[in-house]
């Protein structure tokens, strides 16, 4: 397994114009999580799944925003009606669930610019 | 308001010198973890602590989680260009199973 799988790494886009983002996490964990990262500074929380159910959504997921995890294993965001203040690099990350204690593996991400 | 607060924002400094990068928060954390990122990249994990005044050393970094489980330090001895990137602090509470970051602190080290 070569870890966590983010494509494409790089999107750009028209403002208004719907984008989607695949992360394939590392195969044997069943939590995934998506967080927002803008230019020098921390990510941000989105949501994460365990399996496949969505367990958490921040309120910086607004109604355009939508994510999915079908099958319990890849998931995909999808950004709706993009608006420039959605750039940003869009990190997946997976863990396990057993003893956790807050470890996550990270994507390379994928950038967004919206013109 | 972050959760978590790094401090400095930036740190410059030669090669061979030290440097101490400061992560605080009013809220108490189960766990506490320390990744590096580096342009373009996402966050790689460098260490978790978990008991409050734990100390760990990796290599020239030594990390220790504040004794109330509220703050952190990340210590880094000798830097070398190499070290050069974002340092990211992440805090998990109790309940829950999300990390929440800090802003981050980005430290170059000039050869």
């Amino acid at each position: 397994d070569t870890g966590v799988s983010q494509n494409p790494r790089h999107k750009i886009t028209k403002r208004g114009q719907n984008v989607t983002f695949r992360c394939d996490p590392i195969s044997e964990h069943n939590r995934l999580y998506w967080y927002r990262q803008t230019l020098g500074q921390g990510p941000e929380f989105l949501t994460y799944f365990q399996n496949e159910a969505q367990l958490e959504k921040s309120r910086l997921l607004s109604d355009r925003f939508s994510a999915e995890r079908p099958k319990g294993s890849f998931s995909t965001l999808e950004i709706q009606r993009t608006e420039q203040g959605d750039s940003a690099m869009y990190l997946c990350a997976s863990s396990s669930s057993g003893g956790y204690t807050g470890e996550l593996f990270f994507g390379e991400g994928s950038r967004l610019t919206v013109l | 308001t972050q959760l978590l607060e790094q401090s400095p924002q930036f740190l410059s400094i030669q090669e061979g010198e030290n440097l101490t990068v400061y992560c605080n928060s009013s809220s108490v954390f189960s766990s506490l973890q320390w990744y590096r990122q580096e342009p373009g990249e996402g966050p790689v994990l460098l260490v978790t602590v978990v008991t409050g005044g734990e100390v760990k050393k990796l290599k020239r970094l030594t990390f220790q989680f504040g004794d109330a489980r509220k703050d952190s330090s990340l210590h880094i001895t000798a830097a070398q260009p190499g070290d050069t990137g974002l340092y990211l602090c992440a805090g998990k509470k109790a309940a829950g199973n999300k990390l929440t970051f800090g802003g981050g602190t980005r430290v170059l080290v000039k050869p």
